[in-house]
């Protein structure tokens, strides 16, 4: 089946730092999706990305669409206290959504 | 908007007993899914419904799982008997419709089976 691996599984940094993550699939999917999941929460949809290479931004947080198709990073800059959370990588296919297992950030203030 | 509604948040059962969980979607949403998320993975698509119809339930255990969307808005997840492996949070979400990737997801049921 689909697989999406997400690295690395928890970071820990302190606030005010910049944060990068990255998602590698087995599959190719034509849209990459990035989850957050705020603890006791469901998870949100932070950003989307369609095309191929593709670059976007949403505030602190900047994602970007591997040329395969197979790869995501996600960058947050300048951590503060509420950006904790387990951060997913999704991929949309067949109008189903495929979950990384996440990436759990901690903030020490 | 009032968002994706469940209950309860938190149930405890021993193996073999049976429980039901309890999903009100945000209004107009025709697409309503039900996740089941273990400790430490991301969440995996139990059932989806269409309106009042199944549109996928292939991953889940129907020897022991159940549910239903009555009249194509709120929904039950029901487990029985429980296993001890069914411990995790079941996840309800909903979407306008199923090409819509912006999924909405309730707070979830945290179930621990002993």
């Amino acid at each position: 089946g689909q697989q999406l691996n997400q690295s690395p599984q928890s970071m820990f940094i302190q606030e005010g730092e910049d944060v990068s993550m990255n998602c590698t699939s087995s599959s190719i999917f034509n849209t990459w999706l990035w989850y957050k999941q705020d603890p006791g929460e469901g998870p949100v949809l932070l950003i989307a990305l369609y095309k191929a290479g593709e670059l976007t931004s949403n505030g602190r947080l900047t994602a970007q669409f591997g040329i395969t198709r197979k790869d995501s990073f996600l960058n947050i800059s300048a951590s503060i206290p509420s950006d904790v959370g387990i951060y997913f990588c999704v991929g949309w296919g067949a109008q189903k959504l495929v979950f990384g297992q996440g990436t759990r950030l901690t903030i020490n203030p | 908007e009032a968002g994706v509604a469940q209950s309860p948040r938190y149930k405890i059962i021993e193996k073999r007993q049976s429980v039901a969980f309890w999903c009100n979607p945000i209004s107009g949403h025709a697409t309503l899914y039900w996740y089941q998320q273990i400790l430490g993975q991301g969440p995996k698509l139990l059932i989806q419904f269409q309106n009042n119809g199944v549109v996928d339930d292939s991953q889940l255990p129907k020897d022991r799982f159940s549910a239903e969307r009555l009249k194509g808005v709120d929904s039950t997840l029901k487990i029985q008997p429980a296993k001890l492996e069914d411990s995790a949070v079941y996840l309800c979400a909903s979407s306008l419709d199923f090409l819509s990737y912006e999924q909405y997801f309730g707070p979830g049921t945290r179930l621990t089976v002993t």
